[in-house]
């Protein structure tokens, strides 16, 4: 079974651009999360969604918003990019919301550099 | 606010030899789940193992278990048999109090070395 898949794999923008992230969860999934991982520290939540409604939302800037599709992939979107947002983006998904139980598994990461 | 501490930046492990990477944790809810993630060079984070806060015995894995001691909030790693593949990051993570377990609170994380 395919795991959760994220592209594109590496992404070079400058600042003020916008950049789109892609998220697909493993078949079956109903939740997708975001995290942020800057160099040396662990990941930050960003975002969850749980069909198609926002459950949570870490402590980031209007710039960045997300989605999830019908079909439980999701969108990360960044605005007006800053030097500080070069950064790994983690995708991770788990079949429900609120159970401390279960487990979420990440993709590979969408490695993010702005210039 | 929950918070995760990881007070080993690196460790240095003999091949076969075991190892424990510690893990402490703050949280005011009874109910809570606790991770464990190794996440290579590549960057994927690969889950190990989790605890739930009302599981009465410590959570293995295969050569993973998690030394769980609610009394003092603490949830070390032990790997046994390290092997070279071993090598990597290590992060312990643990559901946010009062959150839903999707909004996951990590540490700064523990870089193992596995010698030959």
């Amino acid at each position: 079974d395919a795991g959760v898949t994220q592209s594109p794999t590496h992404l070079i923008k400058t600042r003020g651009q916008q950049v789109t992230l892609r998220c697909s969860p493993i078949s079956g999934h109903k939740s997708v999360s975001w995290y942020q991982q800057v160099l040396g520290q662990g990941p930050q939540f960003i975002f969850q969604y749980y069909e198609k409604e926002e459950r949570g939302r870490g402590n980031f800037p209007d710039r960045f918003s997300a989605r999830q599709f019908p079909n439980y992939s999701s969108e990360l979107n960044v605005n007006a990019l800053l030097l500080g947002d070069s950064a790994l983006y983690l995708c991770a998904s788990s079949l429900a919301w609120s159970r401390n139980t279960d487990t979420q598994y990440f993709g590979p990461g969408t490695r993010l550099t702005v210039l | 606010a929950q918070k995760i501490t990881q007070t080993q930046p690196g460790m240095f492990v003999q091949e076969k030899e075991a190892v424990t990477l510690d893990c402490t944790y703050d949280t005011s809810d009874q109910s809570y789940g606790l991770f464990w993630y190794k996440q290579p060079s590549s960057g994927e984070m690969i889950f190990l193992i989790y605890q739930g806060s009302y599981d009465e015995q410590n959570a293995t894995e295969g050569r993973y278990s998690l030394n769980f001691q609610k009394a003092r909030k603490s949830a070390n790693l032990v790997i046994s048999a390290s092997q070279l593949g071993d090598s990597a990051m290590y992060f312990c993570a643990a559901t946010p109090n009062g959150g839903s377990q999707g909004n996951l609170i990590f540490g700064k994380g523990t870089k193992l070395s596995v010698k030959p």
